[in-house]
Parts: structure tokens; C-alpha cells; sequence
């Protein structure tokens, strides 16, 4: 079983939809949680972190269940911009390395 | 301020040839992580150093790979001798070991064509 589990997609939405990703992860221990963006053939930046009481930025919303050990991804009022693959990271505890999901593609259509 | 420079962006090279690529962190960072990224697989850490040390290597695939970090400011992933299944993006990226800090920039990456 991978430590980081995503629905590879694709996401087609129209532009103005809400999209929702989903992750989960197998390490009970993990301590930290993120969502990365990467572009087509670019590098992977940070979206945002992900935080237990849940957090937001913008259109995005973030959550994290760690009782179930899930992480989710929202995405309101979708743009073209927004397409890209978006990939779920998780930190273990004592060490500063991240694992990363193998990403959802989203493709926002006008 | 520069982001993490990596050099090649491209390389194509044939099977059995010797693939060196290279990596300048961000200043002042002091983690530098190298990855590997292909379709099949994601992105796959290759091996990490915190302070020019290396700390993690338990994901670099085979003895063909290597990886050093002489100083602060440089580090170099190589492959030798490269084979075909080695084609993929080679990610570096760089973060500091501050407290609650944990984003890591990532490079450009070098794609690698290995025929």
C-alpha cells in the first residue's frame, strides 16, 4: 500500500464549479500535511498547508480527519488557471522529509 | 532572489554513458532533497541532506546512483553508468530546518532521456 493514496483523475469541470480532491495516508505519525501544485511540466510549489482545524485561502479550502487518517482539497468558483495536478503531502514526525501522494489532475474547461 | 538552480534543464545521453546533473540551493537553506519523478511512479525522494550530510538514501534505486553535497551551495546527483529505465525528471529542491517551517522550493528539473 502506497503511504500517500489519490484518485489520479482527471477532474473535468466546467469554470464556476466546486471540485472536492481526496487523500489518505498510512502513517499514523505524520505530523505535518500540505497541498502541492505543479503545472504541466514544471516544478511542484506550495499550495497551501493543511491544518487540523481546517484552513482557508481564498477559494481554497483544506481539511484534515486524522482519525480516518484523510485529507481533502475544495476548490470553489473553479478558473482555467486552477488546471494543473495537485498533489498531497505528508511530514513524519522527527524528520523534515515529505511524501508525496502521486497527484489528481484537475482540467477546468470554459 | 534566485530560486534553486539545477543544471542541465535537458540531457540526452545513450545507455552505459555517465549523467551527471547538478543542484545550487536557495541561500541559506540548509536541507537539500533530490527526487525523481516519472508517470508510472510519481515523485519519488531519491535522498535528502541536512546541513551537506547526508541523511536519507533509502530511496535512491541502485549502487548506479550517487549523490554528494561538498558544500553549502552545491550538490550533484550521478548516474553511472545510466540505462533507459533511468529516463525521467529529476527534481532538486531546498528547504531550512527552522521549526515549523517545512515548504520546499523546488527547481526547474532536468530531464533525462537515457536511449
Amino acid at each position: 500500500r502506497k503511504e500517500v493514496e489519490q484518485d489520479p483523475g482527471p477532474f473535468n469541470v466546467p469554470e464556476g464549479a466546486t471540485v472536492a480532491f481526496n487523500c489518505t495516508y498510512s502513517n499514523s505519525a505524520s505530523q505535518s500535511f500540505f497541498w502541492y501544485r505543479q503545472d504541466c511540466r514544471k516544478e511542484p510549489k506550495l499550495l497551501m498547508s493543511v491544518y487540523s482545524s481546517g484552513n482557508e485561502d481564498g477559494r481554497f479550502t483544506a481539511q484534515l480527519n486524522r482519525a480516518s487518517q484523510y485529507i481533502s482539497l475544495l476548490i470553489r468558483d473553479s478558473k482555467l488557471s486552477d488546471s494543473a495536478t495537485y498533489l498531497c503531502v505528508v511530514k513524519g514526525g522527527a524528520t523534515n522529509k515529505l511524501i508525496f501522494g502521486t497527484g489528481t489532475l484537475l482540467a477546468v474547461q470554459p | 532572489d534566485a530560486g534553486v538552480i539545477q543544471s542541465p534543464r535537458h540531457e540526452v545521453t545513450e545507455m552505459g554513458q555517465e549523467v551527471t546533473l547538478r543542484c545550487k540551493p536557495i541561500s541559506g537553506h540548509n536541507s537539500l532533497f533530490w527526487y525523481r519523478q516519472t508517470m508510472m511512479r510519481g515523485l519519488e525522494l531519491l535522498i535528502y541532506f541536512n546541513n551537506n550530510v547526508p541523511i536519507d538514501d533509502s530511496g535512491m534505486p541502485e549502487d548506479r546512483f550517487s549523490a554528494k553535497m561538498p558544500n553549502a551551495s552545491f550538490s550533484t546527483l550521478k548516474i553511472q553508468p545510466s540505462e533507459p529505465r533511468d529516463s525521467a525528471v529529476y527534481f532538486c529542491a531546498s528547504s531550512t530546518l527552522a521549526t515549523g517551517s517545512n515548504e520546499q522550493f523546488f527547481g526547474p528539473g532536468t530531464r533525462l532521456t537515457v536511449l
